[in-house]
């Protein structure tokens, strides 16, 4: 397996526009995590899917994020509009039991 | 509010010698927690990982040693390998919720 696919892995913006962050979670794996790394916060929790429905959106900071997982293969992060506090790290996880996996991250920088 | 707390943004530690990162965790639900490395432009990768019903576990030059009296463990490195340079998480989950990260310690190795 390929593992956690992210893409873009990096992404520039300019401010007010929508960006969209994706994600292939492991064929079989259950769970899927969006995590944002910053320096002030380390890995923080924004969303997680269980069987492709999401069980906790608490940690989406705003209403501008949005997540979504159409089927057992494919996820989405959107941001709209993008602020340029939103620049971080962001990273896509699966697991089935215990362990995440995790993607190589999408950078995002918006100016 | 953090559940898992890493104090030591940062250590050195010289080749050959013994590396400790140490974390501590709020939430006595907690009932298994893991340890991740994580190199630049990379996700992080899963490392070792114990048991709440255990107090050390051992996987060639890493052991995880667990303190739950003092809600407290500690990552065990020795000796100390240049390669070993990277940021270390420190992560804990119970059941299948989501696993709650530390804020990380960066690890120099210095030869």
């Amino acid at each position: 397996d390929a593992g956690v696919i992210q893409s873009p892995r990096h992404e520039v913006t300019e401010m007010g526009q929508e960006v969209t962050l994706r994600c292939k979670p492991i064929s079989g794996h259950n769970s899927l995590f969006w995590y944002r790394q910053t320096m002030m916060r380390g890995l923080e929790l924004l969303i997680y899917f269980n069987n492709n429905v999401p069980i906790d959106d608490s940690g989406m900071p705003e209403d501008r994020f949005s997540a979504k997982m159409p089927n057992a293969s494919f996820s989405t992060l959107k941001i709209q509009p993008s602020e340029p506090r939103d620049s971080a790290v962001y990273f896509c996880a699966s697991s089935l039991v215990g362990e995440a996996f995790f993607g190589q991250g999408t950078r995002l920088t918006v100016v | 509010d953090q559940q898992v707390k890493q104090n030591s943004p940062s250590l050195s530690v010289q080749e050959g010698r013994i590396s400790i990162l140490n974390c501590d965790y709020t939430n006595s639900m907690f009932d298994y927690f893991l340890w991740y490395k994580k190199y630049p432009a990379e996700g992080p990768t899963f490392l070792i990982s114990i048991s709440s019903i255990k107090d050390k576990n051992e996987d060639g030059r890493f052991t995880v040693f667990l303190n739950k009296s003092a809600k407290h463990l500690s990552l065990h490195i020795v000796p100390s390998q240049p390669g070993d340079s990277a940021v270390y998480f420190c992560a804990a989950g119970s059941g299948n919720t989501p696993l709650v990260f530390g804020k990380g310690t960066r690890l120099s190795v210095i030869a």
